[in-house]
Parts: C-alpha cells; structure tokens; sequence
C-alpha cells in the first residue's frame, strides 16, 4: 500500500459545486502540503500544516480552504470549483529534520471541472 | 522575485550521457533538491545537495554551485526508462520550496 494515499484518483464536476480531496499518510510525518500542478508551471504550494494545529496559506491559496484533522489526515477543500482549478492536485509530507525538502508524494488527484 | 530556470525539454540516446541545467534566484540558501515525475505520476526525490560539489549515487549525479546559483544532474548509461520530467527545487531562508517548471527527458533508441 501507499504510504501517503489520495482519495478521489479522479474527478469530473461542474462549475459551483464542493469538492474536497482527501490524504492520509502513514509516514508519522508531521508535515503535510497540498500543492497543484498545471502543464508548463512548477509546482504550486495551496497549503501547508507543521502539525496538527498548524494551517499555513501557500502562493495560491484562494479558492480554496484545508482541514488538518489528524495527523495522518489533510484534506483540501474548493467550496465553489471554477474551470481554472482543473488541474493534478498532489498530497505530499515531509519530515521535521534538515531535509524538509525531501517530499513524500501521493498519486495525485486529477480534477476537471467543466 | 524568487526564480528557478531549467530548459523546457531535452531529447537523448538510450546508452549516452546527459546533463540537465538549474538556475536558481531564491532569497537565501538551504538546499537543492532534484525529482523525478514520470508521465501522470507523483514526483520521487533523486538527490539533495547543500553544499558545493558533486554528489553520485549510481547512474546519477547532481551538482551544485552556491556562488553561481547553479546545479546540473548528469544521467550516464541513459535507460528508455529514464524518459521523464525532471525537477529542480530549492529551499530558500524560510524552508520554503521553490520548484521549476521542469525538464521533459525523451530517450531516442
């Protein structure tokens, strides 16, 4: 099994609607991001939580909102998706030591809303 | 602003050698980190370097110049495997991750 687990692998909806991705890990990371990525860009940081009280805004955070619920649980939510959030979401964690940069991917979450 | 330059896309030969180029501009330092993102998956960590030099691990190695904002990963004995993006990230004075575009690798026969 996956060690960081994303949950939908794929999504089609309208413009409007709720939608929320779900990540859960089994790391015992602390760290955990959500970013998006879209052809021809790097990849864009939406939010980011140290620790379980811990929420953080990255570079793109509007439109969207996240829910740290546990350790192990970070889920990403657009409240009224709009056709230029369709794009591949990734769930990712990492450990607290000097290699923060060393991320652990989910499969990705690809999104299209219509 | 914070930048990380590397060439758009690079085409290679199954058994030759490769280098793929970063620039960086990021406020501070804290280290450089290369992935790998085959087609339609999740990106896996290659290699890390915080300090000038050349660290190898197996068919592939990175480099890195702190004074020139500068690092390479050097791919030998290419693999049609090895066909993929590759990502060029640095961790600026706040532990940030700054991420490039990527480099699409195609591996001709």
């Amino acid at each position: 099994d996956a060690d960081v687990t994303q949950t939908p692998r794929n999504r089609i909806t309208k413009t409007g609607k709720r939608i929320m991705l779900e990540c859960s890990q089994t790391k015992g990371h602390d760290r955990m991001y959500w970013y998006r990525q879209d052809p021809g860009l790097g990849l864009r940081l939406i939010y980011y939580s140290f620790d379980v009280k811990d929420i953080n805004k990255g570079e793109i955070s509007d439109g969207y909102s996240v829910s740290r619920q546990a350790q192990a649980k970070f889920s990403l939510s657009l409240e009224s998706a709009i056709p230029n959030q369709t794009a591949l979401y990734f769930c990712a964690t990492s450990d607290t030591g000097v290699h923060t940069g060393e991320l652990f991917f989910g499969e990705g979450s690809r999104l299209t809303v219509l | 602003g914070q930048n990380i330059d590397q060439p758009t896309e690079m085409t290679a030969t199954e058994g030759a050698i490769v280098q793929i180029n970063c620039t960086y501009q990021t406020s501070g330092f804290n280290g450089l980190f290369w992935y790998q993102q085959h087609a339609g998956e999740a990106p896996t960590f290659l290699s890390y370097n915080v300090l000038d030099g050349l660290e190898e691990k197996g068919r592939f190695s990175s480099f890195l110049s702190r004074s020139k904002g500068y690092s390479y990963l050097l791919l030998k004995e290419l693999q049609m495997k090895d066909s993929a993006s590759y990502l060029c990230a640095v961790t600026d004075s706040n532990y940030q991750l700054i991420w490039g575009a990527g480099t699409k690798l195609i591996i001709k026969p």
